[in-house]
């Protein structure tokens, strides 16, 4: 089936430095990549989606220069939390979507503590 | 604008007893459903889904959701839970899967379940 893999699974950083996180598709092509925050015992937020090739669509109040997506490839795209802080720790996931169109898989999520 | 309501916050069941955990959704066109369940620190794994067909869907673990349109929602129900199952719930909806673009998904705020030895 569908996998989607995601890394780091935690990280720890300083306030002020930036952050990359990884989603990768590992065994199909996904055009289209979802990243998702959730705060404890919260539902998912959806943050921004992004198609390959294209510039990610941000949903309101989501920074755009604060949370940077690239999806270079049609089986890659990362986020980038720049400048971080206490507030931006959360619990981050990624998911994919194949040109299919039918599923969405879904990374195993990263922790990110600012400390 | 799409919209998913799980009224239920944390349900408690005993090990071996039937479970019904409840999902509305508010959708203008045909609605793609989904359940996932998460365990503490892991992502989202899907149960099943419903985009058309036969309204009474099978998915993994045991766990089975009927879709009714005239009530809005897609509950998910398993006849006879185990200790395994304790996890957090979410119901969500999608657009119909052929309009291509992103199509994103809206989630419930969640379910947990607690199972009870």
């Amino acid at each position: 089936g569908a996998v989607v893999s995601q890394h780091p699974s935690r990280v720890i950083c300083k306030s002020g430095t930036s952050v990359k996180i990884e989603c990768r598709s590992l065994d199909f092509q996904a055009t289209t990549m979802f990243w998702y925050r959730q705060f404890p015992k919260k539902s998912l937020m959806l943050m921004a989606t992004s198609n390959e090739g294209s510039k990610a669509t941000y949903e309101q109040g989501v920074e755009k220069d604060k949370f940077l997506i690239n999806h270079a490839s049609l089986t890659l795209s990362t986020l980038t939390v720049t400048s971080a802080h206490p507030e931006d720790s959360s619990f981050y996931i990624c998911s994919a979507r194949g040109p299919g169109g039918y599923g969405y898989t879904f990374g195993s999520g990263t922790r990110l503590t600012v400390v | 604008a799409q919209s998913v309501t799980q009224p239920d916050i944390h349900i408690t069941v005993s090990e071996g007893a039937s479970l019904e955990l409840r999902c509305n959704y508010s959708y203008g066109a045909t609605p793609y459903l989904f359940w996932y369940v998460q365990s503490p620190g892991q992502g989202l794994q899907l149960l099943l889904k419903y985009f058309s067909g036969d309204t009474l869907v099978q998915g993994i673990k045991g766990f089975e959701a009927e879709f009714k349109r005239s009530q809005s929602s897609f509950n998910l129900r398993k006849p006879s839970v185990h200790w395994s199952d304790a996890a957090e719930y979410f119901c969500a909806v999608g657009a119909e899967v052929f309009t291509g673009g992103g199509n994103k998904l809206t989630f419930g705020t969640g379910t947990q379940l607690k199972v009870e030895l």
